[in-house]
């Protein structure tokens, strides 16, 4: 199976910095993949699929990139309302496997 | 207006059995796949299962021979019936519905049902 590895496993930027996640599969996946946000206690939301495509109402300051193996969720201006886990999956064929989770903080 | 609302789940001893149903609204659960997630406490999140619009299934190989999916039509519901319980099964899972409006991936989830294996 296709292993899903993100880095770093946790951060913390200040308000208003640029921030980067990255996610890199362990054979070729394409553009199959997608970024989920999780609040804590909350039920993880769609951010980005199609590794570049915004989904619906996330704010434009959230973007995706990548193709292949190795793929970057950056959010361009850190808010308060960003403090979260996020997680990458791939989608290319079962299993459907997550990246192990990035947690960033506030400073 | 699109949903999932999860039902079942609870404490349950080593080795015994549980169902989850996700009941869905606002769509037809015929025509989309339907995952089961799940995340232990404290740990990030495990994808379990799916179920596609044309009944295939797959399972990941920590449930695979336990858990069975399925789909009631006229009930428009998905069920994820857990056998054989372990302690590392505890979890809050999760249905979600893959493209469920106009994108890929997981887009709607249920709220979560929580499942505890401990004696």
């Amino acid at each position: 199976d296709i292993q899903m590895t993100q880095s770093p496993a946790s951060l913390s930027a200040s308000v208003g910095d640029r921030v980067t996640i990255t996610c890199r599969a362990s054979q070729v996946i394409s553009n199959y993949l997608v970024w989920y946000q999780q609040k804590p206690g909350k039920v993880p939301k769609l951010l980005i699929y199609a590794a570049s495509t915004l989904q619906s109402g996330v704010p434009s300051r959230f973007s995706g990139s990548g193709s292949g193996t190795d793929f970057t969720l950056t959010i361009s201006s850190l808010q308060p309302e960003d403090v979260a886990t996020y997680y990458c999956q791939k989608y290319d064929a079962v299993p459907w496997t997550f990246g192990q989770g990035t947690k960033v903080e506030i400073k | 207006e699109v949903q999932l609302v999860q039902t079942g789940g609870g404490l349950i001893q080593p080795g015994g059995s549980l169902r989850l149903s996700c009941v869905a609204s606002g769509f037809t659960v015929s025509n989309k796949d339907i995952h089961w997630v799940r995340q232990a406490p404290g740990k990030g999140l495990e994808w379990v299962s799916i179920i596609y619009g044309g009944d295939n299934t797959h399972y990941a190989d920590s449930v695979k021979g336990r858990f069975t999916i399925s789909r009631d039509r006229s009930k428009n519901t998905v069920f994820l019936q857990m056998n054989n319980l372990r302690v590392e099964d505890t979890a809050m899972y999760y249905c979600g519905g893959d493209g469920l409006v106009a994108s890929r991936g997981l887009d709607y989830w249920g709220q979560g049902t929580l499942v505890t294996v401990s004696s």
